[in-house]
């Protein structure tokens, strides 16, 4: 059973473009995060949000946690072929120290 | 700093064999956790180690055991080889285990079985 659901799987956009990654799940996280993972290296954390409601941005990185913390987005506002990469949400479920629970990704491409 | 390492890089192993993968956690970090990472797909939670301690598991089966030692690095280690378990293995690090800290990820071990 897949507890956390990202959609879109594949993205493919122009640069320029804007584009919203959602993480979806029934279950209630303690915290969210969103990593970047390039081919040949393992993720790297890009940011955390423990708060419902709660929005962080990183420059043109906007990240927002529901306010039932059970879903979250990650918007990028004018894309760049920087960005490509395989976007990962995971949540930390109350009481499971460590164990984080990873969406299956989303690849995305920014075409010059 | 030194950051979270693993070796080998690469692995090609057969069916029914043994393998053995290293992770160094990074320096001052004394928890470790190791993932699969199947093509195309998020990672899954395999365990988590603490103070040489196992410290949580995930949906593996047995075959997937794994190790720390005094200075933190870990070993996982996986029996009887399957061919399902070809994926990328990534070890993460964090500095005490807490809710909520964060994990520095290696580059990972890509492992396939033929």
């Amino acid at each position: 059973t897949q507890l956390l659901e990202q959609s879109p799987q594949f993205l493919s956009i122009q640069e320029g473009e804007n584009l919203t990654v959602y993480c979806n799940s029934s279950s209630v996280f303690s915290s969210l995060q969103w990593y970047r993972q390039e081919p040949g290296e393992g993720p790297v954390l890009l940011v955390t949000v423990v708060t419902g409601g709660e929005v962080k941005k990183l420059k043109r990185l906007t990240f927002q946690f529901g306010d039932a913390r059970k879903d979250s987005s990650l918007h990028i506002t004018a894309a760049q072929p920087g960005d490509t990469g395989l976007y990962l949400c995971a949540g930390l479920i109350s009481g499971n120290t460590g164990k984080l629970i990873f969406g299956q990704g989303t690849t995305l491409q920014v075409k010059p | 700093e030194t950051g979270v390492t693993q070796s080998p890089t690469h692995l090609i192993k057969t069916r029914g064999q043994q393998v053995t993968l290293r992770c160094s956690s990074q320096s001052g970090h004394n928890t470790v956790s190791w993932y699969q990472q199947a093509l195309g797909q998020g990672p899954q939670f395999i365990f988590q180690y603490y103070r040489e301690e196992e410290n949580g598991r995930g949906n593996f089966p047995p075959r997937f055991s794994g190790l720390q030692f005094p200075n933190y690095s870990s070993e996982l280690n996986v029996n009887a080889l399957e061919l399902d378990d070809s994926a990328l293995y990534l070890c993460a690090s964090s500095p005490s285990g807490g809710a909520g800290e964060t994990q520095y990820f290696g580059p990972g071990t890509r492992l396939l079985v033929l």
